[in-house]
């Protein structure tokens, strides 16, 4: 099992540019997040799937758009970069309340 | 509003004494604890976890304290290694939040660990 994956690793924008974070995982969970980390601001929920089919709003959605496409993989869109949204990007997914596996992390740069 | 807080940011310690890191909750449907490990460059790890109902969890070296009265809860690492040099995540889930596993998560604290 590879888990969660996150492509890609690292990533370079300038402001106004477009792109799409992928995430798959391969455990059968039925739910899935996004979340960006800021030094001293800890994990912030951006968006989250609850289940194939459903979106819902987290803390901090503004700028983002995600599409569930199928059970395993759930991508997050940022269609007009800004330089706020250089951060670091984690995919999670969870089977239940128990908990949730992370991804390895995006870390985005905007300029 | 941060629902969960760790006002430490950070926290040094010597090998083999004990490492208490802690966090802070405002909202009362909580019900559920969970402590997340991080090294650098890589995601999150699940560390341990408490239920509502009890008031205390341990896992070999880890042991964790909710004081719901106090709205308070507390990771213990004896003895502590090198090795727990990391960011610790504290989260938190509420009643009613379903099936949707959805976590609130405190600021993080980074413990290092000094040989």
């Amino acid at each position: 099992n590879a888990g969660v994956t996150q492509t890609p690793k690292f990533q370079v924008l300038k402001t106004g540019q477009s792109m799409t974070l992928q995430c798959a995982q391969d455990m059968n969970h039925n739910s899935m997040y996004w979340y960006r980390q800021d030094p001293g601001m800890g994990l912030r929920l951006i968006y989250y799937s609850a289940s194939e089919g459903t979106t819902d709003k987290g803390e901090v959605p503004n700028g983002y758009n995600v599409s569930r496409l199928n059970k395993r993989e759930f991508s997050l869109r940022l269609e007009s970069a800004a330089p706020s949204q250089t951060s670091v990007y984690f995919c999670a997914s969870s089977p239940s309340r128990q908990g949730q596996y992370f991804g390895p992390g995006t870390r985005l740069t905007v300029t | 509003d941060q629902q969960v807080k760790q006002n430490s940011p950070s926290l040094s310690v010597q090998e083999g004494r004990i490492s208490i890191l802690n966090c802070d909750y405002t909202n009362s449907m909580f019900d559920y604890f969970l402590w997340y490990k991080k090294y650098p460059a890589e995601g999150p790890t699940f560390l341990i976890s408490i239920s509502s109902i009890k008031d205390k969890n341990e896992d070999g070296r880890f042991t964790v304290f909710l004081n719901k009265s106090a709205k308070h809860l507390s990771l213990h690492i004896v003895p502590s290694q090198p090795g727990d040099s990391a960011v610790y995540f504290c989260a938190a889930s509420a009643r009613g939040s379903g099936n949707t596993g959805k976590l609130i998560f405190g600021q993080g604290t980074t413990l290092q660990v000094k040989p």
